[in-house]
């Protein structure tokens, strides 16, 4: 299985601030045939089921905001909040999609400092 | 306005069985690939497993935790996914959670429903 690796745990930030969270995984998930790259990024909330926010690594979900952006390619990638909003406090995780079974990372956790 | 709607959960002891199901509208049921993830509490998110559509021949294929215990099956008739979890651990319990991209998207996991909780317990 492909092993995908979250860093920090969890992470402060002031608001207003920039947040990044990383994303690597045990195996390339850029397609050669096809030149993407099977990684989703979630935002899950307390008590709500995860919100898609980007597929293909860097293709946001409609509705997500501008200030959410998502990079990387093969086996390394990254999820940046521009400007920390208080409504952005929630457990991000990364998905691959490449291999069967698709795999999460552990879960990264944002608070406000 | 795709909706997903789980149901089925609730308290069971070790080794017993459980069917849930999951309700689906707002989209072409039999195009879609419809996957069951769980979350144990407190705890990150775990594919579980998933079927195919009618075209891509309803196979299915599931986690290696789960495989041999859970079946995904799903009835076109009445637009709904079920997960038979069979032999169940106390390492089961979670909520499980019915997503899949609907007619948008393939592998994506775009739509969620708000999950049933299952609890293994003796």
């Amino acid at each position: 299985d492909t092993e995908m690796t979250q860093s920090p745990d969890s992470l402060a930030v002031s608001l207003g601030e920039r947040a990044t969270i990383n994303c690597k995984s045990s195996q390339n998930v850029l397609s050669s045939a096809n030149k993407k790259n099977y990684l989703a990024w979630f935002q899950q909330k307390p008590g709500q089921p995860p919100k898609l926010l980007f597929y293909w690594a860097s293709t946001r979900e409609s509705g997500v905001p501008d200030r959410f952006s998502g990079s990387g390619s093969g086996t390394d990638f990254t999820l940046t909040i521009s400007s920390l909003q208080a409504e952005d406090v929630a457990v991000y995780y990364c998905q691959q999609y490449f291999t069967t079974p698709p795999t999460f990372g552990q879960g990264t956790r944002l608070q406000i400092k | 306005e795709v909706q997903l709607v789980e149901s089925g959960g609730g308290s069971v002891k070790p080794g017993g069985s459980l069917r849930l199901s999951c309700a689906a509208s707002g989209f072409t049921f039999t195009n879609a690939w419809m996957n069951w993830v769980r979350q144990a509490p407190g705890k990150g998110l775990e594919w579980i497993g998933r079927i195919k559509s009618e075209s891509d021949g309803v196979t299915t294929d599931y986690a290696a935790p789960v495989k041999g215990r859970f079946t995904i099956s799903r009835d076109v008739s009445k637009n709904t996914l079920f997960l038979q979890m069979n032999s169940l651990k106390t390492e089961d319990t979670a909520v499980y959670y019915c997503t899949t991209g609907a007619s948008r998207m393939l592998l994506e996991l775009l739509y969620w429903g708000q999950g049933t909780l299952v609890t293994v317990s003796s």
